[in-house]
């Protein structure tokens, strides 16, 4: 049973266009989540997160919304850059990140110049 | 972000043999450590958490016999494949948490790829 749920193995966005990839999870108790970018043979590099108690957290290009109520969340590039080609990852966490986290299966992006 | 190193990124041995994998974080403390594994094109799935100075948590299906676990300090934890077989070739990643605006936040290492023979 997946936890947490990424939909879209792949998207392709224009250079300098919005990248929205988009992660939904069903514990409640998650209170804590976070995107990770990915290159091939490479560990995941934290992006941004997001706690329950907000709803928007924004850093530079990168900006996460939270929907509690229907448990989904989102990341959104702009502009996006072909350097942002990679696999992203959504994980959620309990507990205020004391718990393990748990990943969605991620969603390759593709931005093409 | 805080900084967390893996040593060796890359190892080939024989079928039998043990390797060792180093698990560093390097501008911070961390009493929690874990250890994921990734198979091409697939998530990341946990294998353990090892807390400072106790015995791992292992996930269900993942030999503790196998796959030793030490978190000796605060800046280091080690995994140990024992025994490796040709199936234990992956992709083998470690993460530490760090605060972050009052919340852990796991920050990854860069992998070591294993390959036995």
């Amino acid at each position: 049973d997946q936890q947490v749920k990424q939909n879209s193995p792949s998207l392709s966005v224009q250079e300098g266009r919005i990248s929205i990839l988009n992660c939904d999870y069903t514990n409640s108790m998650f209170d804590y989540f976070l995107w990770y970018k990915k290159y091939p043979a490479e560990g995941p590099t934290f992006l941004i997160s997001i706690s329950s108690i907000k709803d928007k957290n924004e850093d530079g290009r990168f900006t996460v919304f939270l929907n509690k109520s229907a448990k989904h969340l989102s990341l959104h590039i702009v502009p996006s850059q072909p350097g942002d080609s990679a696999v992203y990852f959504c994980a959620a966490s309990a507990n205020s990140g004391n718990t393990p986290l748990v990943f969605g299966k991620g969603t390759r992006l593709s931005v093409i110049a | 972000g805080a900084v967390v190193s893996q040593h060796p990124s890359r190892v080939i041995c024989k079928s039998g043999t043990s390797v060792k994998i180093e698990c560093r974080s390097l501008d911070f403390q961390a009493t929690t450590m874990f250890w994921y594994r990734q198979f091409p094109k697939q998530s990341l799935m946990l294998m353990a958490t090892s807390n400072e100075g106790s015995k791992a948590t292992y996930e269900q299906g993942v030999e503790k016999d196998k796959f030793l676990i030490n978190h000796a300090s605060l800046t280091l934890s080690t995994l140990t494949v024992t025994s490796a077989h040709p199936e234990d070739s992956s992709f083998y990643i470690c993460s530490a948490s760090d605060v972050l605006q009052g919340f852990e936040t796991q920050y990854f290492g860069p992998g070591t790829r294993l390959l036995v023979l």
